[in-house]
């Protein structure tokens, strides 16, 4: 979805280094998320945030913090990279209940 | 239990049939059920959202909710190539601050 981007697309990075995935959206919606993918496990939540001043942890934030720069723009980051960490990785955002919408993703990979 | 399950797949079906995508639920809060379809390699995008218990028709596909057996479906009419994705199921309570994904059906529709 345009409206939603994510950058890297793509990134390969080693055991213990610090790396930060950028989200920005056009939507001008309020509330924003990060979620990982494995297979088999599903979508599951790392953080979201409902407006700039308001931060909270998802179901698997151990390891992962973010930062909500501006209503537009939600980074995560990876403090310390481990392989467990390697998965697909996207942002959503919302303006409702009931829908998200998702952006591209980005392939994490962490040797 | 999760909070969310749906059948894991993978499903494989001939072009024109009529496939049916099961998701079932614990939490009694939940209001709102959705379904989301990712292609390979793609963010996951809404196809639909229903309400509360009832039925709702788009085209080819009928979302169906039973609050009272916890347990959503997605039917798809007359399948296509093109149906072929990964299936999620969502649902979210009344305030959006617990929204959880299913895991996801695998779909093959074969020509």
């Amino acid at each position: 979805d345009a409206d939603v981007t994510q950058t890297p697309r793509n990134r390969i990075t080693k055991t213990g280094k610090r790396i930060m995935l950028e989200c920005s959206q056009t939507k001008g919606h309020d509330r924003m998320y990060w979620y990982r993918q494995d297979p088999g496990l599903g979508l599951q939540l790392i953080y979201y945030s409902f407006d700039v001043k308001d931060i909270n942890k998802g179901e698997i934030s151990d390891g992962y913090s973010v930062s909500r720069q501006a209503q537009a723009k939600f980074s995560l980051s990876l403090e310390s990279a481990i392989p467990n960490q390697t998965a697909l990785y996207f942002c959503a955002t919302s303006d409702s209940k009931e829908t998200q919408y998702f952006g591209p993703g980005t392939r994490l990979l962490v040797l | 239990q999760k909070e969310v399950e749906q059948d894991p797949g993978p499903l494989s079906v001939p072009e024109g049939a009529i496939v049916s995508l099961n998701c079932t639920y614990s939490n009694s809060a939940f209001q709102y059920f959705m379904w989301y379809r990712q292609y390979s390699r793609k963010g996951p995008e809404l196809l639909m959202y229903t309400y509360s218990s009832g039925n709702k028709e788009d085209g080819r596909f009928t979302a169906q909710v039973d609050k009272s057996s916890k347990y959503i479906s997605l039917f798809i009419r007359d399948s296509q190539p093109s149906d072929s994705a990964t299936y999620l199921c969502a649902m979210s309570d009344n305030y959006g601050q617990n929204f959880v994904f299913g895991p996801g059906t695998r779909l093959s529709v074969l020509p």
